[in-house]
């Protein structure tokens, strides 16, 4: 059951230029959306999130596009620094505080 | 900044075992989860637990798992007789309220042999 998908497995960009990093989901119930970082051995860290009613939400470097119409948000990270390289994660909820149902995750390397 | 912690961090058992991972939530929070990621899959949700009742729990959740929120601080999960196949990552998470973002802990390594 893969409500929730990330069709890239990795991404490799060059440090200072922009990361975009994808996600597919096929709930039309779903209404919130969030994006985790994860690092080895750590658990997932809160990024950004966004509500159905939104169709952009930015904090600093990031920002989360979401198109509902394509039932599809992705994560822009500009620009990409070293650190930013971990497995990024989105997740939905159909009522934020209600299970997340995760995608299978994008490992993003960026290269110095 | 408070943070969710796990305990402990690794644990190896054997097949048949009891175990019982545990999470201190942040303090404040109200709603608290248990997630798992078996090696090379998806973050997977468990179980959701609020007003000290199970409010939500996925098909995994079966007779083998509870939950439990022993004291104000302390929030559980016993797995009554491990499988080789509950060897995964055990994440906790909580927020505050429904409205509000799932903070997760780093996790208790569960290693069944």
């Amino acid at each position: 059951d893969q409500q929730v998908k990330q069709n890239s497995p990795s991404l490799s960009v060059q440090e200072g230029r922009i990361s975009i990093l994808n996600c597919d989901y096929t709930n039309s119930m779903f209404d919130y959306f969030l994006w985790y970082k994860k690092y080895p051995a750590e658990g997932p860290t809160f990024l950004i999130s966004i509500s159905s009613i939104k169709d952009k939400n930015e904090d600093g470097r990031f920002t989360v596009f979401l198109n509902k119409s394509a039932k599809h948000l992705s994560l822009h990270i500009v620009p990409s620094q070293p650190g930013d390289s971990a497995v990024y994660f989105c997740a939905a909820t159909n009522n934020a505080g209600n299970m997340l149902t995760f995608g299978g995750g994008t490992r993003l390397m960026v290269k110095p | 900044e408070p943070e969710v912690t796990q305990t402990p961090s690794h644990q190896v058992t054997q097949m048949g075992q009891e175990v019982i991972l545990r999470c201190v939530p942040i303090s404040n929070h109200l709603y608290f989860y248990w997630y798992r990621q078996i090696l090379g899959q998806k973050v997977e949700f468990l179980v959701s637990f609020y007003n000290n009742e199970i409010s939500e729990k996925s098909e995994i959740f079966d007779d083998q798992f509870s939950v439990e929120r022993p004291d104000g601080s302390n929030f559980t999960l016993k797995i009554r007789s491990t499988k080789l196949e509950d060897s995964a990552m055990y994440f906790c998470a909580s927020c505050f309220s429904r409205q509000e973002t799932q903070y997760f802990g780093p996790g208790t390594r569960l290693l069944v042999l």
